[in-house]
C-alpha cells in the first residue's frame, strides 16, 4: 500500500497562499491523488483530486510532478476559516475499495 | 449530489449498553458503505466495509461481534456498538461510494461523537 508522508502542521495568515505538499513515493501506476479537509468534529470533505500534471477547481489547485511521486495542494489566499486538517490520500484498503488515511497536515490560519 | 446523513450527530450511553449509528445516503444508492473511527488529534482508521446483502468486511483488528454493521438497503447501513465501554468513547464516521461526485465517488458523513460514561 502507497504511504503518504505530509508535515505535520502549517501555520499560515490571512491572505497568504498555502502550499502544503505530500510525498507518496510508492504510488501505483492507477492511484489517483485526492486531497481531503476535514474540521473538527466533523467529516471529511473532498477537495481536489488529480492524476498528473495540475488540476485547479474554485477552491484550490493541485500540481503533480511527472514522475508523481510527490503533489502539491495549493490553497489561494487563505482565510481564518481554513484552518482544518488536510489529508492527501492515495492509499486504498486490500481490497481496492476504501480510502486509507494518513496522519494529515494540520494548517493554522491567523489573522 | 452524493449527500451522506449520518444519525445521530453524538450520543452518550452508558458502560455496557448498545447504541446503533445509522448512515444513509439520500441521492444515491450506495452498494458499499465504509465506517471508521478516529480518535481525538488522530487520522481516520477504517474499521470495516459494509456490503448491501451481505456481510461486512472488517479491517485486521477490529471485532466483528463488538461492532455489528448491518447493510440491508442501498441507501443505509447501521452500525452497532455492542456493550459499550469508555474505550469505545470516539468520532464515528461513514462514507459511501456512489452518486455523481466528481471525486470518484467517495462521500463522508458528518461522524457520530460517541462517549461511553
Amino acid at each position: 500500500l502507497a504511504k503518504t508522508t505530509q508535515p505535520i502542521s502549517m501555520d499560515s495568515y490571512e491572505g497568504q497562499e498555502v502550499n502544503i505538499t505530500c510525498s507518496h513515493n510508492n504510488i501505483a501506476t492507477n492511484d489517483y491523488i485526492t486531497w481531503y479537509q476535514q474540521f473538527p468534529s466533523q467529516g471529511p470533505r473532498f477537495i481536489i483530486q488529480g492524476y498528473k500534471t495540475k488540476v485547479t477547481n474554485e477552491v484550490a489547485s493541485l500540481f503533480i510532478p511527472a514522475d508523481r511521486k510527490s503533489s502539491t495542494l495549493s490553497l489561494p489566499r487563505v482565510s481564518l476559516s481554513d484552518t482544518a486538517v488536510y489529508y492527501c490520500l492515495v492509499a486504498y484498503n486490500q481490497a481496492g475499495t476504501a480510502l486509507i488515511f494518513g496522519k494529515g497536515t494540520t494548517l493554522s490560519v491567523s489573522s | 449530489g452524493a449527500v451522506v446523513s449520518q444519525h445521530p450527530s453524538w450520543v452518550i450511553c452508558k458502560s455496557g449498553t448498545s447504541v446503533k449509528i445509522e448512515c444513509r445516503s439520500l441521492d444515491f444508492q450506495a452498494t458499499t458503505m465504509f465506517w471508521y473511527r478516529q480518535f481525538p488529534k488522530q487520522s481516520l482508521m477504517l474499521m470495516a466495509t459494509s456490503n448491501e446483502g451481505s456481510k461486512a468486511t472488517y479491517e485486521q483488528g477490529v471485532e466483528k461481534d463488538k461492532f455489528l454493521i448491518n447493510h440491508a438497503s442501498l441507501t443505509l447501513s447501521t452500525l452497532t456498538v455492542t456493550s459499550a465501554h469508555p474505550e469505545d468513547s470516539s468520532f464515528y464516521i461513514c462514507s459511501a461510494r456512489g452518486g455523481t461526485a466528481t471525486n470518484y465517488g467517495y462521500t463522508f458523513g458528518s461522524g457520530t461523537r460517541l462517549t461511553v460514561v
